[in-house]
């Protein structure tokens, strides 16, 4: 079956570093995206990565490693506003469905 | 920007009730979608529409489900016999052929 794993909730502190984790398990692959979603909210992309290596956008950079399944999603210089859900997801295969994780919360502390 | 509109933002309907949600993508996205999230779950995908017909749909999305063009520009989501567990925000989502997904504010539906 297809699956994606990310962790339920992480804590952070204001000005730090964190980094979520995503792995994955599908039938094929073509592109793994990170959204931000705030409760309440739509979805907003963040990043897209469809080869190996880091994509770097400001203050957020993403990672895919395809041999592995995995991927990260690293956020520096943390602010308040950060405090939302990251979704992973995953397009599978030529189609243009996206595959979603659970999402990993993430609660910034002063 | 361009951005993509959902109407209404809140729907309360008596189960049994037939529901329209109501969608205009991005006007030069070809691919849309639509997706629901249950309060607390996951985002969930229910289907992708493409040159005018579904190209995938998920086991969700059965025969109480149906997706409409009707003209260029809205794309509709109608539940025939809206059942209590329909209750969830209802996103919108449409993409070019190599573009990330664009979402709606998406429609919250409940019903009583």
């Amino acid at each position: 079956g297809q699956n994606i794993d990310q962790p339920t909730e992480m804590t952070a502190t204001e000005g730090a570093i964190v980094q979520i984790n995503c792995t994955y398990q599908t039938s094929g692959f073509n592109g793994l995206f990170w959204y931000q979603q705030h409760a309440g909210e739509a979805p907003t992309f963040l990043s897209y990565n469809v080869l190996d290596g880091l994509e770097e956008k400001g203050r957020f950079s993403s990672f895919l490693s395809r041999s592995k399944g995995y991927s990260y999603l690293l956020l520096k210089e943390l602010q308040m506003k950060d405090s939302a859900s990251y979704l992973c997801a995953v397009r599978a295969d030529s189609n243009y469905q996206l595959i979603w994780g659970a999402g990993t919360k993430l609660i910034i502390k002063p | 920007e361009p951005e993509v509109t959902q109407t209404p933002s809140h729907q309360v309907t008596q189960m049994g009730q037939e529901v329209i949600l109501r969608c205009v993508p991005i006007s030069n996205h070809l691919y849309f979608y639509w997706y629901r999230q249950i309060l607390g779950q996951k985002v969930e995908f229910l289907v992708s529409f493409y040159n005018n017909e579904i190209s995938e749909k998920s086991e969700i999305f059965d025969d109480q489900f149906s997706v409409e063009r009707p003209d260029g520009s809205n794309f509709t989501l109608k539940i025939r016999s809206t059942k209590l567990e329909d209750s969830a925000m209802y996103f919108c989502a449409s993409s070019g052929a190599t573009t990330e997904a664009f979402f709606g504010q998406g429609t919250r539906l409940t019903v009583v």
